[in-house]
């Protein structure tokens, strides 16, 4: 059972440059989650989608866009890249937006921007 | 408005003695309070939940939790550490009006040394 799966697992860009972070999860959760982990300052939450076909903001938003796909798929989006965005990112899941279940999460994207 | 604190940015233990980490909270009606824990270049792992009930919550590896309405306190402890519990310990609190909402401490690194 492979859980929760991102790729790539290490990304290199420079200012400018887009790309896409790709999230999968194979336990038919509802609520998915994008999180950046910076140092000292715990996760901090990017957007979120309670449900296929939703989206919503979290704390930190700006300059990123993202994509539920289907049930099972939430991709994160940088169009423009910036060295503030160099972060680890982690995708996450949860059977349901209720006060029992927990995050589960993906080993995360290590994105440097330079 | 909801928040955790973790005072301690790490906590040194050796092996066989009991530790503790400590994390307060402050939130608007009921706590739903989360322990994670991180190995290094993974993503973070739930250990226990404290929803309603008993104030000593059991979790993984042998790790409990105790809840202390009064202090507004919920501390990770193990009455004998391993070196293998080594890593970086998160406590969450869920946002009470929107459960798709977690806020996070940030972080302490235990120590355990043989």
């Amino acid at each position: 059972n492979a859980g929760v799966t991102q790729t790539p697992k290490f990304q290199v860009l420079k200012t400018g440059q887009s790309m896409t972070l790709q999230c999968a999860q194979d336990m038919n959760h509802n609520s998915m989650y994008w999180y950046r982990q910076d140092p000292g300052m715990g996760l901090r939450l990017i957007y979120y989608s309670a449900s296929e076909g939703t989206t919503d903001k979290g704390e930190v938003p700006n300059g990123y866009n993202v994509s539920r796909l289907n049930k099972r798929e939430f991709s994160l989006r940088l169009e423009s890249a910036a060295p503030s965005q160099t972060s680890v990112y982690f995708c996450a899941s949860s059977e349901q937006a209720s006060g029992n279940s927990p995050l589960h999460f993906g080993n995360g994207t290590r994105l440097t921007v330079t | 408005a909801q928040s955790v604190a973790q005072p301690e940015d790490q906590v040194n233990v050796a092996e066989g003695n009991p530790l503790t980490v400590k994390c307060t909270y402050s939130v608007s009606g009921n706590p739903y309070l989360f322990w994670y824990v991180q190995y290094p270049n993974r993503g973070l792992q739930f250990l226990l939940k404290y929803i309603t009930g008993d104030n000593l919550v059991k979790g993984s590896y042998g790790f409990e939790a105790e809840f202390n309405k009064s202090q507004t306190s919920f501390h990770l402890k193990k009455p004998s550490a391993l070196v293998s519990d080594s890593a970086l310990y998160f406590c969450a609190v869920r946002d009470a009006n929107n459960f798709n909402k977690f806020y996070f401490g940030s972080g302490t690194k235990l120590n355990v040394k043989p």
